[in-house]
């Protein structure tokens, strides 16, 4: 099985370009977030869904949008991009799988520049 | 709101060294409690946990204990080793609202 998949692991866009970052997973978790991860600033939770068709904001959702229309992918939609969103982003699972409850898996993370 | 304040890093250890990475938190309720390990390059990935207050988690050697009276989690290993060298993330599940905070992470550098 592959837990949760990222896609795409780089991407280079431009000021004001938009861009979907994928999520998937295969372990049948309720639970799917996204984080990005700066520099001295640790993980900071951008949206979260707690089941298909429910979704809520974290600490710093300005500039994305998210939505789960099934329980498996969780895309994150940058709408126009801007350099301060340059980061690494990390999709999060959670739910009673195969790391146990309340555990998040993560993916490997995608790394997004914005020039 | 929730927040996780871990000690500021970056640390640097002699293989076979003593390791403690301080972990204090703040919630509403009763969180569990975790702590995340990231390789270069990679995501994060669960290195132990525990549920209530006095569990003791542990794995590859290392410890950490739920004290609920000092609202910590420390990170402990007896003996650290070259491939220990990574970040780690102190973090709490709030059961309640269903979302994980994390601390900001300790970077570990073990030298042979």
């Amino acid at each position: 099985n592959a837990g949760v998949t990222q896609t795409p692991k780089f991407q280079v866009l431009k000021t004001g370009q938009s861009m979907t970052l994928q999520c998937a997973q295969d372990m049948n978790h309720e639970y799917m977030s996204w984080y990005r991860q700066d520099p001295g600033m640790g993980l900071r939770l951008i949206h979260y869904s707690v089941g298909a068709g429910i979704t809520d904001q974290g600490e710093v959702p300005n500039g994305y949008n998210v939505s789960r229309s099934t329980t498996e992918d969780f895309p994150l939609r940058l709408l126009s991009a801007a350099p301060s969103q340059t980061s690494v982003y990390f999709c999060a699972s959670g739910g009673t799988g195969r790391s146990g409850a309340n555990v998040l898996t993560f993916g490997a993370g995608s790394r997004l520049t914005v020039l | 709101g929730d927040s996780v304040t871990q000690m500021e890093g970056p640390v640097t250890l002699s293989e076979e060294a003593f390791l403690t990475i301080n972990c204090t938190y703040t919630a509403t309720g009763y969180p569990s409690l975790f702590w995340y390990v990231q390789y270069p390059g990679e995501g994060l990935q669960l290195l132990l946990k525990a549920t209530k207050a006095d569990d003791k988690g542990s794995n590859k050697g290392f410890e950490a204990t739920y004290r609920k009276e000092t609202t910590s989690f420390h990170l402990e290993k007896g003996s650290v080793q070259v491939s220990d060298s990574a970040v780690y993330f102190c973090a709490l599940l709030n059961t309640n609202a269903g979302k994980s905070t994390f601390g900001d992470g300790t970077t570990l550098t073990v030298k042979p």
